[in-house]
C-alpha cells in the first residue's frame, strides 16, 4: 500500500500570506495525485487533480506541483475562506487509492 | 448538475451489517465512471472504502475487503454499500462520490454510529 505523508500537520498563517503544503508518497505515484479542501461539517471539495490541474471553479490562487514522490499545494495569497483541512490522495492504481492524514491550515 | 445523496440508518448495532445507498441525480451511472464510498471517523482523516464501475466491477480497500460489498442498481441510478460485522471503530461519516480522475463530486455525507 502506498502511504502518503503530509507536512506540516498544522500550518498557522495570516490572510494574505502564501501557504505551502507538502505531500510525500512512499513510492512513485507518477502525477496521479489530487488535493482536497475540507471545512468543518462539510464534504471534501476537489481542488487539484493529476498533480497540477485545477478542478472546475477552483480559484487561480490554488496551484499544485510535483511528480513521483514529492508534491506541493500552494495557495498564493490566503483568503479567510481558505482556512480548512487539506488532504492529498494518490490514484496510481486507480480506482484503488489512499489519502494522506491531512494538514490543518489555521489562522495565526 | 450532478448530485449525490446518501441514505440509510444512522444507528447500527455491533456485529450487524451497515447498509447505505447513494442516489445519483443529474447523471446516469450507466454512462460511465467509477463510483466510490469514503468514510471519516469523528475528528480523523479520510479512508477509501471501495469503488464500483458502472458495469459492476468492484474494488475494495484491502483492510476492509473481507467485510465490504458494493453494488450498483442502474435502473434506480444508485449504488449501495454493505459493511458487515461492524464495531465501534466503524462509527464515521460515510460519503459517496463520483470517481473520475479523482473524487470530483461528493454527497453531503451521513453519520453512522455503531452502538448497542
Amino acid at each position: 500500500e502506498i502511504v502518503l505523508t503530509q507536512s506540516p500537520a498544522t500550518l498557522s498563517l495570516s490572510p494574505g500570506e502564501r501557504a505551502t503544503l507538502s505531500c510525500r508518497a512512499s513510492q512513485s505515484v507518477s502525477s496521479y495525485l489530487a488535493w482536497y479542501q475540507q471545512k468543518p461539517g462539510q464534504a471534501p471539495r476537489l481542488l487539484i487533480y493529476d498533480a497540477s490541474n485545477r478542478a472546475t471553479g477552483i480559484p487561480a490562487r490554488f496551484s499544485g506541483s510535483g511528480s513521483g514522490t514529492d508534491f506541493t499545494l500552494t495557495i498564493s495569497s490566503l483568503e479567510p475562506e481558505d482556512f480548512a483541512v487539506y488532504y492529498c490522495q494518490q490514484r496510481s492504481n486507480w480506482p484503488e487509492n489512499t489519502f494522506g492524514q491531512g494538514t490543518k491550515l489555521e489562522i495565526k | 448538475q450532478v448530485q449525490l445523496q446518501e441514505s440509510g440508518p444512522g444507528l447500527v448495532k455491533p456485529s450487524e451489517t451497515l447498509s447505505l445507498t447513494c442516489a445519483v441525480s443529474g447523471y446516469s451511472i450507466s454512462s460511465g465512471y467509477y463510483w466510490g464510498w469514503i468514510r471519516q471517523p469523528p475528528g480523523k482523516g479520510l479512508e477509501w472504502i471501495g469503488s464500483i464501475y458502472h458495469s459492476g466491477s468492484t474494488y475494495y480497500n484491502p483492510s476492509l475487503k473481507s467485510r465490504v460489498t458494493i453494488s450498483v442498481d442502474t435502473s434506480k441510478n444508485q449504488f449501495s454499500l454493505k459493511l458487515s460485522s461492524v464495531t465501534a471503530a466503524d462509527t464515521a461519516v460515510y460519503y459517496c462520490a463520483r470517481a473520475t480522475r479523482a473524487f470530483d463530486i461528493w454527497g453531503q455525507g451521513t453519520m453512522v454510529t455503531v452502538s448497542s
